[in-house]
């Protein structure tokens, strides 16, 4: 079956503790995004990757970090996670080829940062 | 800046209804369109993609119609269920750029029976 999967699906931790939410793919796409979803302002891209090791910036990039190691997998790194970081995380994959280029999206991470 | 805007946030129908969920863009110039539905506490599951070079897209009881010029798309869904009850966003992929996406906030739909 053709999937995202993001883990963990909640995590609740402490200001400043280092965290990685993982995403990975089964579908060969080139294309990882990780968004957030916030009451009121929609989703909003962390950061984006067009292949391996190409990243970067999305609308609001400050306090992430993203690798592209291997092409399925496209981990989000919070090395010292704030109060303001409390959201909802989406990851999402989609092919490169025009016209085929549906996203398909993850179940999401709840992060609450105390 | 691309902004994206839905109206109405929120809609509540009777089973059976035909309804229309509208999204409008501020800049044209736009790679495709794509609608999603979000279930409380889940992910996005991609309803329809249409294309800058396409009019309209169907699956099902969905309809979708884009309008570049005016910066407007549509969501017609026939002969609403409760089932349908859900969270709709739309989201426009901008021309030349990578496959970021911007979204909408969304109308949550409640098909009540």
């Amino acid at each position: 079956e053709a999937q995202v999967t993001q883990n963990p699906r909640y995590l609740i931790t402490v200001t400043g503790k280092k965290l990685t939410v993982t995403c990975s793919q089964n579908m060969n796409h080139e294309y990882m995004s990780w968004y957030r979803q916030d009451p009121g302002l929609g989703l909003r891209q962390i950061y984006y990757s067009m292949n391996v090791e190409v990243t970067d910036k999305g609308d609001v990039p400050e306090g992430y970090k993203v690798s592209r190691k291997e092409k399925r997998n496209f981990p989000l790194i919070l090395e010292s996670p704030s109060p303001n970081q409390t959201s909802l995380y989406f990851c999402a994959s989609s092919s490169l080829a025009p016209t085929t280029d549906t996203q398909y999206f993850g179940p999401g991470t709840r992060l609450t940062v105390l | 800046k691309q902004e994206v805007t839905q109206i109405p946030a929120a809609l509540s129908v009777p089973e059976g209804e035909n309804l229309v969920l509208n999204c409008s863009f501020t800049d044209s110039a736009i790679y495709n369109l794509q609608w999603f539905r979000q279930d409380p506490g889940k992910g996005l599951t991609s309803l329809l993609l249409i294309q800058s070079s396409q009019r309209e897209q169907t699956s099902g009881r969905l309809n979708a119609s884009l309008d570049k010029s005016s910066g407007r798309s549509t969501l017609y869904i026939a002969a609403s269920q409760p089932g349908d009850s859900a969270t709709y966003l739309c989201a426009v992929k901008r021309t030349g750029t990578a496959s970021k996406l911007t979204f909408g906030t969304g109308t949550r739909l409640q098909v009540t029976l």
